[in-house]
């Protein structure tokens, strides 16, 4: 079964400096990736999707993720953060390409921004 | 076009009663999952349904937790005789089918946040 690791619990970064959240995925084939970005108490917010092609990507709120197939990561990047971005972001895979297209997520990275 | 509605966003139940948890997916979406949260983890995969139909129920509990996607009106996650063990919140998010949209993906509701006391 596939599974997502997101080895970073925690993370907290100044306001203006540059980001790097982690995210790794054990699946033999390529899967469907995501990262989501949840504010306490709300619903999930999609930063940002690959599914095939260039392996960077490009998302919402000047977010960026880039596939690497060698290294089965998926990190997501912001070259200066906001203090919005306060929030819990989730790595997510799925394997379907027509059908089950059910997600396995990662733990969550929580990130704090300091003044 | 609405985004995926759930109700009720908080719900409180004693031990033993029962929750149902309500989901309308977004307008053209006739794929529904449950995701289960609890404090301080990720999104647990619960339930896939289409209309009428159970696709991948794999993530449920064997007891006490029932899902369904009638053909008219929204999904219901129904868990009978709650316990505390329950408390979490519980997301629903729709889809389109991949083969009328292939580069869609899913979109989560609020999420209904579930405590038992």
């Amino acid at each position: 079964a596939q599974s997502v690791t997101q080895p970073d619990i925690h993370i907290t970064v100044s306001e203006g400096a540059s980001l790097e959240l982690r995210c790794n995925y054990s699946y033999g084939a390529t899967p469907y990736l995501f990262w989501y970005v949840q504010s306490p108490g709300q619903g999930l917010q999609l930063l940002l999707k690959y599914f095939s092609g260039d392996t960077l990507v490009q998302g919402i709120k000047g977010f960026e993720a880039e596939f690497k197939r060698s290294q089965s990561s998926f990190n997501l990047r912001k070259p200066s953060v906001h203090w919005s971005d306060a929030a819990e972001y989730f790595c997510a895979v799925t394997i379907s390409n027509f059908g089950n297209e059910k997600l396995t997520f990662g733990t969550g990275t929580r990130l704090t921004i300091i003044p | 076009n609405a985004g995926v509605m759930q109700n009720p966003r908080h719900l409180v139940r004693r031990r033993g009663q029962e929750a149902r948890l309500r989901c309308s997916p977004m307008k053209g979406h006739s794929h529904v999952y449950w995701y289960r949260q609890l404090p301080e983890e990720g999104l647990k995969f619960m339930v896939y349904l289409q209309k009428e139909n159970i696709i991948d129920e794999s993530g449920m509990p064997k007891e006490r937790f029932s899902a369904e996607f009638p053909k008219e009106g929204p999904s219901i996650l129904r868990i009978q005789q709650v316990v505390r063990g329950d408390s979490a919140a519980y997301f629903c998010a729709s889809s389109p089918p991949r083969s009328k949209n292939p580069n869609t993906e899913a979109f989560f509701g609020q999420g209904t946040r579930l405590t038992v006391v």
